[in-house]
């Protein structure tokens, strides 16, 4: 079956400083998402991507955060000055269609430590 | 408030026993209702979904699930658990006119032999 990868798988950085999560969805996906799970807690929606757009975004994707497709297959997460909140593990997810067809494929995630 | 509550943190039941993980959820519109199971190491992947229709729907892994709506309830049930089943579930919710799903906090589920 088709893989959604995501790299790094564990990702340690210094608080303030900046990192991207890279994620290369399934070739022929139009939908493309960013969740995360804070540990202990539930898996929560961040951001959607269709068209080269922002689609929908959550309460918790502020001004700290962005996405972007830079070249048509990979999909990255930036988070500018990372506060200790923002450790997680980070899932990237990609589908073809939306809809009764929908099935979302989730990466393996990063786990992102924020010192 | 729209939301998925998952009541079980943890479930053990022994090989070759009945399952079932009980999802209940709290949503405005029509729902649309997944679980999904996250082994260690690994993405989530999809057992199955529904979305309308028949209300007992039949997913991977010999796992199905029963919609209720006057419980709005959508609990996951095996007949005869395996020892690779032994992984974490989550439960979601989403509806049309969003991207977002929400998603419960998850039952770890183990498996004696």
């Amino acid at each position: 079956e088709p893989e959604v990868t995501q790299t790094p798988s564990h990702q340690v950085t210094q608080m303030g400083q900046e990192v991207i999560l890279r994620c290369v969805p399934i070739s022929n996906h139009l939908y493309f998402y960013w969740y995360r799970q804070i540990l202990g807690q539930k898996v929560e929606f961040l951001v959607s991507f269709y068209n080269n757009e922002i689609s929908e975004k959550s309460e918790i994707f502020d001004d700290q955060f962005s996405v972007e497709r830079p070249d048509g297959s990979n999909f990255t997460l930036k988070i500018r000055s990372t506060k200790l909140e923002d450790s997680a593990m980070y899932f990237c997810a990609s589908s073809a269609q939306r809809g009764a067809n929908e099935k979302l494929f989730f990466g393996s995630g990063t786990q992102l430590s924020v010192l | 408030a729209q939301s998925v509550t998952q009541p079980d943190i943890h479930i053990t039941v022994s090989e070759g026993a009945s399952l079932e993980l009980r999802c209940n959820y709290s949503y405005g519109a029509t729902p649309y209702l997944f679980w999904y199971v996250q082994s260690p190491g690994q993405g989530l992947q999809l057992l199955l979904k529904y979305f309308s229709g028949d209300t007992l729907v039949q997913g991977i892994k010999g796992f199905e699930a029963e919609f209720k709506r006057s419980q709005s309830s959508f609990n996951l049930r095996k007949p005869s658990v395996h020892w690779s089943d032994a992984a974490e579930y989550f439960c979601a919710v989403t509806g049309s006119g969003t991207y977002k799903y929400i998603f419960g906090t998850g039952t770890r589920l183990k498996v004696l032999a």
